[in-house]
């Protein structure tokens, strides 16, 4: 379903927790990207990943960190510092390269909640 | 960077009418601007888009359009059916070469049967 494949779809985090989320893609994308979706915010980006071994910082990095060890795989955890955690987690690939325009395939998504 | 502006948040219709949908970007250099339509529960996909070589774009139902000089791309959606009910969002990007998106905050259309 789609090529993009986000576990678990539903997550719980106890206070000073690290959880991470997965996030798994068959399409042969160069790039993946992690997003956070909260009401009437839009899609703010966290991090995104353009070869293995390689990331950058999106606009809100605080307290989340990736690994891109893979290019099929872009796992983020939620650190403990990150203090308001809550909300539905979207990952995303792209092809990078001239022409690909990073038309951003998505995941099903993971909602996080606080215990 | 490159900040993206989208309005309304919400838009009620009444089935059969049209919708508009507004986006104004910063970045003079930005040159693809894509929309995604998010159903309920599920995840946002493509739905249209359009390069700044070109000012208007249609797919049966859908257009969009760009005025470059304003730096403004607007969503139309004609003869509007409960199943475009959703959010949409608008997004930027292309500026130095760079094809990561910068969204808009999204709009929450809902049409009315």
């Amino acid at each position: 379903d789609g090529g993009i494949t986000q576990s678990p779809k539903y997550l719980f985090r106890k206070e000073g927790q690290n959880v991470t989320l997965s996030c798994e893609q068959n399409l042969n994308h160069d790039a993946m990207y992690w997003y956070r979706q909260d009401p009437g915010q839009g899609l703010r980006l966290i991090y995104y990943s353009q070869i293995v071994n390689d990331f950058q910082k999106g606009d809100i990095a605080e307290g989340y960190s990736v690994s891109r060890e893979k290019k099929e795989s872009f796992p983020l955890t939620v650190t403990s510092a990150q203090k308001n955690p809550t909300a539905f987690y979207l990952c995303a690939s792209s092809i990078d390269r001239a022409g690909g325009l990073g038309i951003q395939y998505f995941g099903a998504g993971t909602r996080l909640s606080v215990l | 960077g490159e900040n993206v502006e989208q309005h309304p948040s919400t838009l009620s219709v009444q089935e059969g009418d049209s919708a508009v949908i507004k986006c104004t970007y910063s970045d003079s250099a930005s040159n693809y601007f894509p929309w995604y339509k998010q159903e309920l529960g599920k995840r946002p996909q493509l739905i249209i888009d359009i390069r700044s070589n070109v000012g208007e774009k249609k797919d049966q139902r859908i257009a969009v359009t760009l005025n470059k000089t304003a730096k403004h791309f607007s969503l139309h959606i004609t003869e509007t059916q409960p199943e475009d009910s959703a959010v949409y969002f608008c997004a930027a990007s292309g500026a130095g070469g760079s094809y990561i998106p910068t969204f808009g905050r999204g709009t929450s259309l809902i049409v009315h049967p």
